[in-house]
């Protein structure tokens, strides 16, 4: 079955709005990425995260083991965050990604 | 400059034929992935490299195959091309296959006729 999933699927804010982005698993865990796919398809590393909290500029990383799930905390998003957010888990084989949340930030 | 180079980046061709997609990486890594994603899936893993050696494969069909002339290059082979083809080949790395951060390429966007 899927070992990654995230939610929501789709989100649409308003500009200024927060996000809290999903991404649950259901295997062991040695490493959780955070990746922005842009509108044209390239990708991003926003995070590499596989344990605790971390922060960069907006977004906010936090990834808890023993729950199995890390989530992205995007604060006062703007129309340029817009696009899709992966999540890729990483256990014993290569990582493996999520369906992703595309999101969709309104001016 | 790009760290990882994928060439060619828009590729069309003709059910039946015979593709060979580039991807060169200089960040001096001893890992490579491909990874596929279709307008009908999410992004999905295909093959893994450590060492120039195949660590992990997630692709039933044996019309894929990866080739890896050198350290730094993992190109993918694809024969008997299908309409079900079509999709965009991301090419990754890390410095190993631990848990490692991974870096991907631009991107081909490799559409069959």
């Amino acid at each position: 079955g899927q070992q990654v999933q995230q939610s929501p699927a789709s989100l649409v804010l308003q500009e200024g709005e927060n996000a809290e982005l999903q991404c649950n698993f259901s295997t062991s865990l040695n490493s959780m990425q955070w990746f922005y796919q842009r509108p044209g398809g390239s990708l991003v590393s926003l995070f590499y995260n596989p344990s605790g909290t971390k922060h960069s500029g907006r977004l906010t990383s936090t990834t808890v083991i023993k729950e199995r799930r890390s989530s992205l905390h995007i604060s006062s998003s703007q129309t340029t965050d817009s696009g899709t957010y992966l999540c890729a888990l990483k256990n014993n084989n290569a990582p493996r990604f999520g369906a992703g949340t595309k999101l969709s930030v309104k001016p | 400059d790009p760290k990882i180079i994928q060439k060619p980046k828009y590729l069309v061709a003709v059910t039946g034929s015979e593709k060979i997609l580039i991807c060169e990486q200089y960040l001096g890594h001893n890992a490579m992935y491909w990874y596929r994603q279709s307008a009908k899936k999410p992004l999905e893993f295909m093959f893994s490299y450590s060492y120039q050696k195949l660590m992990d494969n997630q692709t039933a069909s044996s019309r894929f195959q990866p080739q890896s002339s050198k350290k730094n290059h993992l190109d993918l082979q694809i024969t008997a091309l299908k309409p079900d083809d079509s999709a965009t080949y991301f090419c990754a790395s890390s410095q190993d296959n631990s848990a490692e951060t991974l870096y991907f390429g631009s991107g081909t966007r490799l559409t069959v006729l």
